[in-house]
């Protein structure tokens, strides 16, 4: 079935460690984005790619990095997390073409640094 | 600058009454305005785009440019409708589309 996946959907995690935040779709999308979202705010694009290899900032700076390796899979790094990085992350997709194009959301990791 | 305003928080309101989601944006291209919903424990999705003109589970939106509103509305809520509604803007950055949010207003339609 096509869908979104992330994992995991929970973790807390003290100061300083590394961690992956994973994505991956089966709906044959060539775009992926990550959002970051804090409790009561809006969503904010951090990172995004439209294809294998290709990834770029988005419009709210983040710590992040990310890669694009499969078209399936894109994963997000946190060299060394803290506390100021806990929030909710969510993963999307969209195709390729067209004048607009519906982003299809994954369930999200929120994510708490301690 | 591109941005989208929701200017409630939380909108309440009794079943059988109309709603209506204000949604204000800045933007200095041609706008393409959508909705987003999450009702609870649910993922985020896509609940109608302006271009489509469509009416999704009685909704309309309709794109006022002069105003530069795209207002959600429902003649008589229901209590499933109760969710977090998300006015987003897309425009052109890069090599592709992107989506400017707002920070919601969740519906709650009292029985």
């Amino acid at each position: 079935e096509a869908d979104i996946y992330q994992t995991p959907r929970y973790l807390v995690i003290g100061t300083g460690k590394k961690i992956t935040l994973e994505c991956s779709q089966t709906m044959g999308h060539d775009k992926m984005y990550w959002y970051q979202q804090d409790p009561g705010m809006e969503l904010h694009l951090i990172h995004y790619s439209y294809g294998v290899n290709s990834t770029e900032k988005g419009d709210l700076s983040s710590e992040s990095t990310v890669s694009r390796i499969r078209t399936e899979h894109f994963p997000l790094t946190l060299e060394s997390a803290r506390p100021s990085h806990t929030s909710q992350y969510l993963c999307a997709s969209s195709e390729t073409g067209g004048s607009y194009n519906e982003q299809f959301f994954g369930p999200g990791t929120r994510l708490t640094v301690l | 600058a591109q941005r989208v305003t929701q200017p409630e928080k939380l909108l309440s309101v009794f079943k059988g009454a109309p709603v209506e989601l204000k949604c204000n944006y800045s933007y200095s291209g041609s706008p393409e305005l959508f909705w987003y919903v999450q009702y609870s424990r649910q993922r985020l999705q896509l609940l109608l785009r302006h271009i489509s003109r469509e009416s999704i589970k009685g909704f309309t939106a309709d794109l006022n440019k002069g105003e530069t509103s795209f207002h959600l509305k429902k003649p008589f809520a229901q209590e499933e409708d109760s969710a977090m509604y998300y006015c987003a803007l897309q425009y052109y950055g890069g090599a592709t589309n992107k989506l400017i949010f707002g920070t919601g207003t969740l519906l709650a339609v009292q029985p």
